[in-house]
């Protein structure tokens, strides 16, 4: 079945530091993909996604690129925020009509100190 | 624009008990989506409702059922609770083909 996985954490950062968590996928087809996060207290915000290979996802300074070669859709920055300290969630959408599921990562913690 | 929303935001319950969770999807949204948020895990799927009626189901006991109503709104029932049913349980909406937006969630403690 389906899989995500993400870089162990959590990562801890200086501010303006670079930002990269890894995540790899196993899924048939050509599934999307999607970075979450998730602040504490709060649910999950949708960070930036991708529908295809090669494609990039952008937003707020984050990117990730969706690499089928390598199964991979690893999330970078390039200069972190304190704000930026939240958890953050790799997952794929599959690709097969019907089939709606989510599938997550178990999340990576990461926290950025001044 | 009103997001998802749910309600309530916490509750307590106590082994065997019974709970019902509820879900207001954004607006323009007809799917809704349910999952269970263990402490430091990924979200895993619960099943989702389309129509009214539950389109699609994962690896969760009978126990889990739930509900849409012609509002598109949702409620999420749990029976016979267990101590491993204590989890952040998460409300998602969307239409098809895009992306899932989700609630700030419920914080179910069970005693």
């Amino acid at each position: 079945g389906d899989s995500v996985t993400q870089m162990e954490g959590p990562v801890t950062l200086s501010e303006e530091a670079f930002l990269t968590i890894n995540c790899t996928y196993t899924a048939t087809g050509y599934p999307s993909l999607f970075w979450y996060v998730q602040y504490p207290g709060e649910g999950l915000q949708l960070l930036l996604k991708a529908t295809k290979a090669d494609d990039k996802g952008s937003n707020k300074g984050f990117e990730a690129t969706y690499r089928k070669e390598t199964t991979s859709f690893h999330l970078e920055k390039g200069s972190v925020q304190v704000s930026d300290s939240a958890v953050y969630f790799c997952a794929l959408h599959p690709s097969n009509f019907g089939n709606e599921k989510l599938t997550f990562g178990t999340g990576t913690r990461l926290t950025i100190i001044p | 624009d009103a997001g998802v929303t749910q309600s309530p935001t916490h509750l307590i319950k106590t082994r065997g008990q019974q709970v019902t969770l509820r879900c207001s999807p954004k607006s323009g949204h007809d799917t809704v989506s349910w999952y269970q948020q263990a402490l430091g895990q990924g979200p895993q799927f619960i099943f989702q409702y389309y129509e009214e009626e539950e389109r699609q189901r994962g690896n969760f006991p009978d126990r889990f059922s739930g509900h849409q109503f012609p509002n598109y709104s949702s409620e999420l029932n749990v029976n016979a609770l267990l101590l491993g049913d204590s989890a952040l349980y998460l409300c998602a909406s969307s239409v098809l083909n895009q992306p899932q937006h989700f609630g700030d969630g419920t914080r179910l403690s069970i005693l």
